[in-house]
């Protein structure tokens, strides 16, 4: 069955760097967009970061341009979030997503990995 | 940026009632909306994508319609397990944006 694992949160502090990794299982990692997704305490849901299936494309939100990037290893079928400058704002709960076939939605989710980013 | 709008903020309900809940976009996102149900201290499940398709496991109970600018997500019976969060999503642009979510509570 599909399973994602999300390690690597923890509390950093401002500028710091953090590397999320989202272990995957039960599918091809290269055959399917993938996603990570954050929820502040307390708040909504805002995707952060895209990588297409093919790894032809990548996208990020506003708010983390030129200061997060997203990969992944096929060979550890891992994904991966590299966080750097990061900001008081970056708090909250990272999750990884995996893309329907069709990309109409994401239909399977880990369970999250909390970042904290304090002085 | 799509921005999605959802109403009501809050919905308070009881078990056996019927629930509408509605997403209303700031531009057509054609039938490109997902809605999500969110547990307390859990991750997001994914309902319905491309606004009516009950994604997988989904009990029939859950509708969801509209296409354009104006979506709806019916629970048509309320069990004690469908109290949550729920959240659309547009998927139409980058950024894929979701709404700020309705919360439905027991009255």
């Amino acid at each position: 069955q599909v399973q994602l694992v999300e390690s690597g949160g923890g509390v950093v502090q401002p500028g710091g760097s953090l590397r999320l990794s989202c272990a995957t299982s039960g599918f091809t990692l290269s055959r399917y967009g993938m996603h990570w997704v954050r929820q502040a305490p307390g708040k909504g849901l805002e995707c952060v970061a895209f990588l297409r299936y093919d790894g032809s494309d990548k996208s990020y939100a506003d708010s983390v341009k030129g200061r997060f990037t997203i990969s992944r290893d096929n060979s550890k079928n891992t994904l991966y979030l590299q966080m750097n400058s990061l900001r008081p704002e970056d708090t909250a709960v990272y999750y990884c997503s995996k893309d329907l076939p069709t990309g109409g939605g994401f239909d399977f989710w880990g369970q999250g990995t909390v970042v904290t980013v304090s002085s | 940026e799509i921005v999605l709008t959802q109403s009501p903020a809050t919905l308070s309900l009881s078990p056996g009632e019927r629930a509408t809940l509605s997403c209303r976009a700031s531009q057509s996102v054609s039938s490109y909306l997902a809605w999500y149900q969110q547990q307390p201290g859990q991750a997001p499940r994914l309902l319905i994508y491309d606004a009516s398709y009950r994604a997988t496991g989904v009990p029939a109970r859950f509708t969801g319609s509209g296409s354009g600018t104006d979506f709806t997500l019916t629970i048509s019976s309320l069990e004690p397990e469908d109290f949550a969060v729920y959240y659309c999503q547009q998927r139409r642009n980058w950024p894929l944006t979701f709404g700020g979510g309705t919360k439905v509570e027991i009255k």
